[in-house]
């Protein structure tokens, strides 16, 4: 299986300020026939269900605001919220899907410094 | 709008089966693979296991805590996804989403499951 690593567990941060979490992969999730990263980021709000936010590592899904961005290939990844805003409290998660089982990690939860 | 609309959860006691149910609405069901993902209170995501399209026969994938407890199906007619889950452990107490794609694009509210004698 591919493990998914976090960090931080946890941040906080001013609001406006940047926000970065990083995700590793045990192996890497870059498919070389398109040249595809299988790498997805998830936002998960108290009481919701995850919203995915990034695919293909740095795609955003319609109607993410452009604050949110994805970096990284093969097994190191970067989600980045450029300025922080009091909505983007939340638990984020990494996850490949590259292969099965899919996996995720084990989140990070951001907060208001 | 997509919508996915999950049932079925329950308190059942270890050791007993219980059925989910996804129902679908706002695209064309058939076309996509659809899946599971749990979440115990107050941890993180765990995938569950999916079940592909026609297309590509309808072929399924689980995570290995479920492989052999757990069957996924479909019903394109009713656009509704199914999680039969047989054997059921304490350890299988979660919310568990309903999720469309590979890509997870899409979720429900969840339905809770809990398993407790």
């Amino acid at each position: 299986d591919i493990v998914m690593t976090q960090s931080p567990d946890s941040l906080a941060v001013s609001l406006g300020e940047r926000a970065t979490i990083n995700c590793k992969s045990s192996q890497s999730v870059l498919y070389s026939s398109n040249s595809k990263n299988y790498l997805a980021w998830f936002q998960q709000k108290p009481g919701q269900p995850p919203k995915l936010l990034i695919y293909w590592a740095s795609t955003r899904e319609s109607g993410v605001p452009d604050r949110f961005s994805g970096s990284g290939s093969g097994t190191d990844f970067t989600l980045t919220i450029s300025s922080l805003q009091a909505e983007d409290v939340a638990v984020y998660y990494c996850q490949q899907y590259y292969t099965t089982p899919l996996t995720f990690g084990g989140g990070t939860k951001v907060e208001i410094k | 709008e997509v919508q996915l609309v999950e049932s079925g959860g329950d308190l059942v006691q270890p050791g007993r089966s219980l059925r989910l149910s996804c129902t679908a609405s706002g695209f064309t069901f058939g076309d996509y693979a659809m899946g599971w993902v749990r979440q115990a209170p107050g941890k993180g995501l765990e995938w569950v296991g999916f079940i592909r399209s026609k297309a590509y026969d309808e072929t399924t994938e689980y995570a290995t805590s479920v492989k052999g407890r757990f069957t996924i199906s479909r019903d394109d007619s009713k656009s509704i996804a199914y999680l039969q889950m047989n054997s059921l452990k304490t350890e299988d107490t979660a919310l568990y989403y309903c999720t469309r794609d590979q890509q997870l694009d899409s979720w429900g509210q969840g339905t809770l499951v809990t398993v407790s004698s």
